[in-house]
């Protein structure tokens, strides 16, 4: 079955500086993959998508990179800031608007 | 314009109970997802519905639990003889096909005691 890895221990970085966070994937790759944002107490936020023949996706302060070969999508937030602390959280589309596969999610912390 | 709302924020239940809990999905939007959410772990799919199709139900863990969705609108998840390790936060989430952009609602936590 699908196995989506993201880094399991939380990532810690000061204000301003670059967060990356790893999904990492195993067998095929899926038609989308998208990023969503979860607030402790709330349900994920759309952050972005992007699709199997694409290699990279801006928005604002964040980029997504998909890497098929690699099996692997990197999420940047540029500029970071305190209010970016959240658990952030990888997912597989394989039918185009069909259910999503989650990662477990990373937890990001911005320090002042 | 209104969210996704889910009904009730809370559930407290005893072991054996049936639970139902509700999703209120955004107008317009054609899916309708359900997935839970164990302490500290990722989101699980549980049942998937697209207009008239028949529901994906290929995640739902055992015949215990089962879903509908009336009128295409409101959709009910309902969990019969509940047990300690239904416990979890039950979310839904409505999407318009086009877009592939899932809208979550802030979820049910179940507690089954």
């Amino acid at each position: 079955s699908q196995k989506i890895e993201q880094n399991s221990e939380a990532l810690n970085i000061q204000e301003g500086k670059t967060a990356t966070l790893t999904c990492n994937y195993t067998n095929y790759s899926p038609a989308y993959l998208q990023w969503y944002r979860q607030d402790p107490g709330r349900g994920p936020v759309f952050l972005l998508l992007i699709r199997e023949n694409e290699k990279e996706k801006r928005k604002e302060r964040l980029k997504v990179t998909f890497d098929t070969t690699l099996k692997q999508s990197l999420f940047h937030i540029t500029a970071s800031q305190p209010a970016d602390s959240a658990t952030y959280l990888c997912a597989l589309d394989y039918n185009q608007g069909g259910k999503l596969i989650f990662g477990q999610g990373t937890e990001l912390s911005v320090k002042p | 314009g209104a969210g996704v709302s889910q009904s009730p924020s809370n559930k407290v239940t005893e072991k054996g109970k049936d639970v139902e809990l509700r999703c209120d999905p955004i107008s317009g939007h054609t899916a309708l997802y359900w997935y839970r959410q164990s302490l500290g772990q990722g989101l699980e799919f549980l049942i998937y519905f697209q207009g008239n199709s028949a529901p994906d139900k290929s995640g739902l863990p055992s015949d215990r639990f089962s879903a509908e969705r009336t009128g295409g609108s409101v959709s009910t998840l309902t969990i019969q003889r509940t047990q300690q390790e239904d416990s979890a936060v039950y979310l839904c989430a409505s999407m318009r096909q086009e877009y592939n952009e899932q809208f979550f609602g802030p979820g049910t936590r179940l507690t089954v005691l």
